[in-house]
């Protein structure tokens, strides 16, 4: 089981926005604005979305943003496209000792 | 070209010992902190193990501690994982992942696949 609780999947129509809510704790999510997000398509490398909650990479489209109120973290894509369609992980620090935890992630797909 | 690229993974049975590399280059590998993340077939993420750009700070993951040693060489832009006493549950792809200071991961390399079974 996942420190982070993400949804197993969401769904949406191209052009659409989707929201993927990631809980965790006071030790981590809650405690600390060390979350970030990953973009993983089948077969390849895990991409940086998101850092810092809200921040975004340079490259990266301005339709993914992040957000967090309390112990849940939020990564939300408007304007779904084709090309969104991936396994996305939330991820934070964690003062348990493990550092760092990832949630178990979730499939989007874009129907 | 930025880049990490991983080497070392293959089939090891149960109690056997692997070493796996990764190289960087396109970036000063010396200042940056690294990590090693893995990915069980079909699963998600796990963090395995964190060394500072000096090498004098390290830690693991519960799950690898005793077992696995992170190291690495700015000589040779190459940080490494000796993984010994391996279980069939560290079947994984292995990341070697560049850190960023404030715990979030701005480069992966493609991953080297480590299958432990008899």
């Amino acid at each position: 089981q996942s420190a982070l609780t993400q949804p197993a999947s969401v769904s949406g129509s191209p052009g659409q926005s989707i929201t993927i809510f990631c809980t965790g704790t006071s030790s981590d999510v809650g405690g600390y604005n060390y979350v970030s997000w990953y973009q993983q398509h089948p077969g390849k490398a895990p991409k940086l979305m998101i850092y810092e909650v809200s921040n975004r990479p340079s490259g990266v489209s301005d339709r993914f943003s992040g957000s967090k109120s309390g112990h849940t973290a939020s990564l939300t894509i408007s304007g779904l496209q084709a090309e969104d369609e991936a396994d996305y992980y939330c991820s934070s620090y964690t003062s348990t000792g493990t550092l760092v935890v990832f949630g178990g992630g979730t499939e989007l797909t874009v129907l | 070209e930025v880049q990490l690229v991983e080497s070392g993974g293959g089939l090891v049975q149960p109690g056997g010992s692997l070493r796996l590399s990764c190289a960087a280059s396109g970036f000063t590998f010396s200042s940056y902190e690294m990590n090693w993340v893995r990915q069980a077939p079909g699963k998600g993420l796990e963090w395995v193990s964190y060394i500072s750009s000096s090498g004098s700070t390290i830690y693991y993951a519960d799950s690898v501690k005793g077992r696995f040693t992170i190291s690495r060489d700015n000589a040779k832009n190459s940080l490494y994982l000796q993984m010994n006493d391996l279980r069939a549950e560290d079947t994984a792809v292995y990341y070697c992942a560049r850190d960023s200071l404030e715990w979030y991961f701005d480069l992966w390399g493609r991953g080297t696949l480590v299958s432990v079974s008899s």
